[in-house]
């Protein structure tokens, strides 16, 4: 099946600091790659639509000045959490979908930040 | 906001044993409903996508089925084995242009 990558896999930054996460798909191009937040035993929560070439759209509540999604090519997208603080620290990962309608979504490995 | 929910939350279940578990949503604008299975420190991988009412799906030991009418899915799993043990997530979109929404998933431990 589809490859996703994301990079780095587990992070941990001091307050204040901006911290940038990558999501690549490696055998296929994804012009739309979406972007979940998950806190201790909740669900996967989409945080934003990463659409290449043009801003992504955010869900309701989440803030698109603190987590800038660039999505400047067909295989790569960034979420960057600016000025994280310790509430920010969660799980975050990334799919992608080859193809549109109903098709599957492949998900990248997930990155762990902890904002001290 | 759509509202998917997994039970039980955990389960143990000895090897040899089969097991299943189910995912609720609402029945109406139903679209397409898929199950993952997601191991610990790897990526969730796609077991199925459902999307007619009826539909009964089968990998290996693994199959599930589908009711859109009364809003669930049922995941089975036959003869668990350890490498079985993993989260197991349902995720619902209610249309061909909108995000998958995630339940909060059912996870499983297969105890040798």
């Amino acid at each position: 099946g589809a490859v996703v990558s994301q990079h780095p896999s587990w992070v941990i930054c001091k307050s204040g600091t901006s911290v940038k996460i990558e999501c690549r798909s490696l055998d296929f191009q994804a012009t739309t790659m979406f972007w979940y937040r998950q806190f201790p035993k909740q669900s996967l929560m989409l945080m934003a639509t990463s659409n290449e070439g043009s801003k992504a759209t955010y869900e309701q509540g989440v803030e698109k000045d603190k987590f800038l999604i660039n999505h400047a090519s067909l295989t790569l997208s960034t979420l960057t959490v600016t000025s994280a603080h310790p509430e920010d620290s969660s799980f975050y990962i990334c799919s992608a979908r080859p193809g549109a309608g109903s098709g599957e979504l492949f998900f990248g490995e997930g990155s762990r930040l902890t904002v001290l | 906001i759509l509202n998917v929910e997994q039970s039980p939350q955990s389960l143990h279940v000895q090897e040899g044993d089969s097991t299943n578990f189910t995912c609720s949503f609402p029945s109406s604008n139903f679209y397409a409903l898929h199950w993952y299975r997601w191991e610990t420190a790897k990526s969730p991988e796609a077991l199925f996508v459902m999307t007619l009412n009826g539909d009964e799906k089968k990998k290996g030991r693994i199959s599930a089925t589908l009711n859109t009418k009364e809003g669930y899915s049922y995941l089975y799993i036959k003869g668990s084995q350890p490498e079985d043990s993993a989260t197991y997530l349902c995720a619902l979109r209610d249309s061909g242009n909108t995000p998958l929404v995630f339940g909060k998933g059912t996870r499983l431990s297969v105890i040798a």
